[in-house]
């Protein structure tokens, strides 16, 4: 089982800063299958990227995924306050599908 | 509109059993890999089951292995989850979620997609 390793646990950040998230795969994520969600609360995840860096229809291009291999990283490059989420990483390529422990993004 | 809408959830003791279904609307249902992914109270995600469009190829997560059966109607649009003998680690807002692409070849997924449609979620409590 691939165990995906998200840091950090929480980003406090203001608007129009740009927030960093990584994911950290124990061993190689097959063809990049590398999604992100975006979680609210009391709501369902919503993708975010696939592929590791395509975007999903309707997502801002202030999103944007990168990495291969073992190591992905999620950019949101100007914060605005509807950004405020926990973030998920989850990898596709190799049953059993995992996820990451998430990402809480804080606005300050 | 693209939507899923769960139901079947509530609470049962441990050992007991209950089902959860899904009801698809908005997009061609048998073209789509479904699963099942679940969230302890407080928790992450955890994927617990995928069947093929068809419903001919199924798969789970060692967690729930013998205990939970995926199932689907597409002449109903409607996915479900059989679940026998709950535990109390068990207890987890469930959600269904579609996934456009799953290859699989010789009992194995050898290409798939992300999850691209989510339902609300159903909560089921374990708990005597």
């Amino acid at each position: 089982e691939i165990v995906l390793t998200q840091s950090p646990g929480t980003l406090s950040l203001s608007p129009g800063e740009r927030a960093t998230l990584s994911c950290r795969a124990s061993q190689s994520v097959s063809s990049s299958y590398l999604a992100w969600y975006q979680q609210k609360p009391g709501q369902a995840p919503r993708l975010l990227i696939y592929g590791a860096s395509s975007r999903a229809t309707g997502i801002p291009d202030r999103f944007s995924g990168s990495g291969s291999g073992t190591d992905f990283i999620l950019t949101i490059s100007r914060l605005e306050p509807e950004d405020s989420a926990v973030y998920y990483c989850q990898q596709y390529g190799s049953s059993p599908w995992t996820f990451g422990q998430g990402t809480k993004v804080e606005i300050k | 509109e693209v939507q899923l809408l769960e139901s079947g959830g509530g609470l049962v003791q441990p050992g007991g059993s209950l089902r959860l279904s899904c009801a698809a609307s908005g997009f061609t249902f048998s073209s789509y890999a479904m699963s099942w992914v679940r969230q302890a109270p407080g928790k992450g995600l955890e994927w617990v089951s995928v069947i093929s469009g068809s419903g001919g190829s199924t798969y789970y997560a060692d967690s729930v292995k013998g205990r939970f059966t995926i199932s689907r109607d597409n002449s109903k649009n409607t996915l479900y989850l059989q679940m026998n003998s709950l535990r109390a680690e068990d207890t987890a807002v469930y959600y269904c979620a579609g996934l456009r692409i799953m290859i699989t070849f010789g009992g194995v997924i050898v290409k798939a997609d992300a999850f691209d449609i989510w339902g609300q979620g159903t909560m089921v409590t374990v708990s005597s």
